[in-house]
């Protein structure tokens, strides 16, 4: 049971494009929505993340932007460069005593120079 | 400082073989997840540690799986009769769980086949 819907499964940005990845989820006891990024064989690493009292969080080149109505996020990069060139999942933990996530199929971002 | 570290990077095993994975925390970290990641599929949560308190092992797939963590510190997960369903990198995270949005750190993963 796929609480977490992601898409697109992969994509292909220019150079200085924007890159945008969405996330939709089902669970509205869901509290903290963090994106990771992750290079082959290496373990993933936290992005950015955001709750639900905010509509949107920027840091740098990464901004999460959320629709709580909707029960849908997204992940734009900005200037998107190859170094940005990994796979990307959104998550979502629910309101339990731990950060207990659950992690979106991923998206694959090939960033061509 | 260190991060997590995971051993052995690379495992293959014989299918009904048991095999034991090794996890170690960040120093100081008192949370420690247990994620598996298949070809192609987000990671899927097994079990956590904190502290001394009971393990929440809701995300274990079958009774084949279990995991100790011994003095607080290092992790290890235990998959027994392994069957090739079981074949996928087997991620460790380690976070200091002083607040709910405390941020988990991930070791590199051991990569699990099973023949």
């Amino acid at each position: 049971q796929q609480q977490v819907k992601q898409s697109p499964q992969s994509l292909i940005v220019q150079k200085g494009g924007i890159s945008i990845i969405n996330c939709a989820y089902e669970n509205t006891a869901f509290d903290y929505f963090p994106w990771y990024q992750q290079f082959p064989g290496k373990g993933p690493a936290l992005l950015i993340a955001i709750r639900p009292d905010v509509s949107e969080k920027k840091e740098g080149r990464f901004t999460i932007s959320f629709n709580k109505s909707a029960k849908q996020f997204s992940l734009h990069i900005m200037d998107s460069q190859p170094g940005d060139s990994a796979t990307y999942f959104c998550a979502a933990s629910p309101n339990t005593g731990f950060q207990k996530l659950v992690f979106g199929t991923g998206t694959r971002l090939l960033v061509s120079p | 400082g260190a991060g997590v570290s995971q051993s052995p990077s690379n495992k293959v095993t014989e299918k009904g073989k048991d095999v034991e994975l090794r996890c170690d925390p960040i120093s100081g970290h008192t949370a420690l997840y247990w994620y598996r990641q298949s070809l192609g599929q987000g990671l899927e949560f097994l079990i956590y540690f904190q502290g001394n308190s009971a393990p929440d092992k809701s995300g274990l797939p079958s009774d084949r799986f279990s995991a100790e963590r011994t003095g607080g510190s290092v992790s290890t997960l235990t998959i027994q009769r392994t069957q090739q369903e079981d074949s996928a990198v087997y991620l460790c995270a380690s976070s200091l769980a002083r607040s709910k949005a405390d941020t988990q750190y991930f070791g590199p993963g051991t990569r699990l086949t099973v023949l």
